[in-house]
């Protein structure tokens, strides 16, 4: 089974300073990879996903993520936070559960907060 | 353009009893899913159902039972409601299971 590794479950930044958001993977397999978004009483929204076409990978909001095989990570960074940033993030792996029914594994999350 | 909706957005409940949870998407997705999200604990996928007329256990299956009613619709119920079943619940559907899912905006279900 996969398992998702979201490094600090709180991370704080100014507004305008970068943003880095770690996750790590356990595959033995080339994974999916996603990271998706949470607005407070909302649901999941994606932001991203790598499926093996490029090594970096932009999102929506000017957010990106790198997927490195060496390290098994997939951390999610943006130059420059903005107020509008502020929620908690999931990263998820999928795990092919066989007969294709893949299955989405997710990370305990990380809120973000943004420093006027 | 809907979604994925979830019906309904709050509800307590007694324990010991019953309820089923309604979700519909309008996306003609092949896979649906049911997950619970507490606080610290991300999403735990409770069953998952990756074509119409299939229905998985996913890790946390126990005390819950699932419907695939059609392409559309997954329901997810209830039988004897635990407080240890407090929780928000979403549902999710995609168009594969390896694709991209897309979420409902939850059920916030107090059990007491």
């Amino acid at each position: 089974a996969q398992s998702v590794t979201q490094l600090g479950s709180h991370v704080s930044v100014s507004e305008g300073a970068l943003v880095l958001l770690r996750c790590n993977y356990s595959s033995s397999v080339p994974p999916y990879l996603f990271w998706y978004v949470q607005y407070p009483n909302q649901g999941l929204q994606l932001l991203l996903k790598y499926t093996s076409a490029a090594t970096l990978v932009k999102g929506i909001n000017g957010f990106e993520a790198e997927f490195k095989k060496s390290e098994t990570s997939f951390h999610l960074t943006k130059p420059s936070a903005h107020m509008s940033d502020a929620a908690e993030y999931f990263c998820a792996v999928s795990d092919d559960s066989g007969a294709g029914s893949y299955q989405l594994t997710f990370g305990k999350g990380t809120k973000l907060s943004v420093i006027p | 353009n809907a979604g994925v909706t979830q019906t309904p957005k709050f509800q307590v409940l007694k324990t010991g009893q019953s309820m089923t949870l309604q979700c519909a998407q309008d996306m003609n997705h092949n896979s649906m899913y049911w997950y619970r999200q507490d606080p610290g604990m991300g999403l735990r996928l409770i069953y998952y159902s990756a074509s119409e007329g299939t229905t998985d256990k996913g890790e946390v299956p126990n005390g819950y039972n699932v419907s695939r009613l059609n392409k559309r619709e997954f329901s997810l119920r209830l039988e004897s409601a635990a407080p240890s079943q407090t929780s928000v619940y979403f549902c999710a559907s995609s168009e594969f299971g390896n694709q991209p899912q897309h979420f409902g905006d939850g059920t916030r279900l107090s059990i007491l």
